[in-house]
């Protein structure tokens, strides 16, 4: 089965610039994730949809980002306007149900510089 | 709140030796599955093992094993016999009550070097 799409694999921007990414999951999967991971460290949760509507979004920094699932599958996340601590890898991940039970599948991710 | 600690940063081994990571978790709940993770330089968290807090049963899968010890709160992992392929940065991640739907809480990763 192909994997979790995510594009663009980098990209650099100045801060106060906006950007976005994209995540595609694997198809059927009705939850999809946002996390952010800065170097040397875990990923960290930003938000998580089950189908088109968000479950979680308690560490999303909501003054700058902003994520949508609009039809319940491809999703995007902005940040506007970015900030060096911006800069991180963010991965997208996709499982067949929000439970417990069903493991999370990662894309290749999204690394950004501000600078 | 809950935690998951890798006090293991990096870890060089040469070919063929074992390689133990540790993992200690901190969590309220009683019902809560524990994961490890390989991320390999290409970035992607590739799934290794999963493992819910009501089976302590530790089991081999090929290379790799597991200890899950509730009364220490820890889940260690190790790689028998390691190859080269094998480096890569490795994460521990706790995931509570399934009404939390199926959120990682990742630890800080350590990252095994094996040297052929």
């Amino acid at each position: 089965e192909a994997g979790v799409a995510q594009s663009p694999r980098y990209k650099i921007i100045e801060k106060r610039q906006s950007v976005a990414f994209w995540c595609n999951p694997i198809s059927g999967h009705a939850t999809l994730y946002w996390y952010q991971q800065i170097l040397g460290q875990g990923p960290k949760l930003l938000i998580q949809f089950q189908n088109n509507g968000v479950v979680d979004d308690s560490q999303l920094p909501k003054d700058r980002f902003s994520a949508e699932r609009l039809k319940g599958v491809d999703s995007t996340l902005k940040i506007q306007p970015a900030k060096l601590e911006d800069s991180a890898v963010y991965l997208c991940a996709s499982s067949l149900r929000g439970l417990n039970n069903s493991p999370l599948h990662f894309g290749n991710g999204t690394r950004l510089t501000v600078t | 709140a809950q935690k998951v600690t890798q006090a293991q940063t990096e870890i060089s081994v040469v070919e063929k030796e074992d390689v133990t990571l540790d993992c200690v978790y901190e969590t309220r709940d009683t019902t809560y599955y524990l994961f490890w993770y390989k991320q390999p330089p290409s970035g992607e968290l590739v799934f290794l093992i999963r493992r819910n807090s009501f089976d302590e049963q530790n089991e081999i899968s090929g290379r790799y094993s597991w200890n899950f010890q509730k009364s220490t709160s820890s889940f260690n992992f190790t790689i028998t016999a390691s190859q080269v392929v094998d480096s890569a940065v490795y994460f521990c991640a706790l995931s509570e009550a399934p009404a939390a739907g199926n959120k990682l809480t990742f630890g800080g990763g350590t990252r095994v070097l094996v040297k052929p």
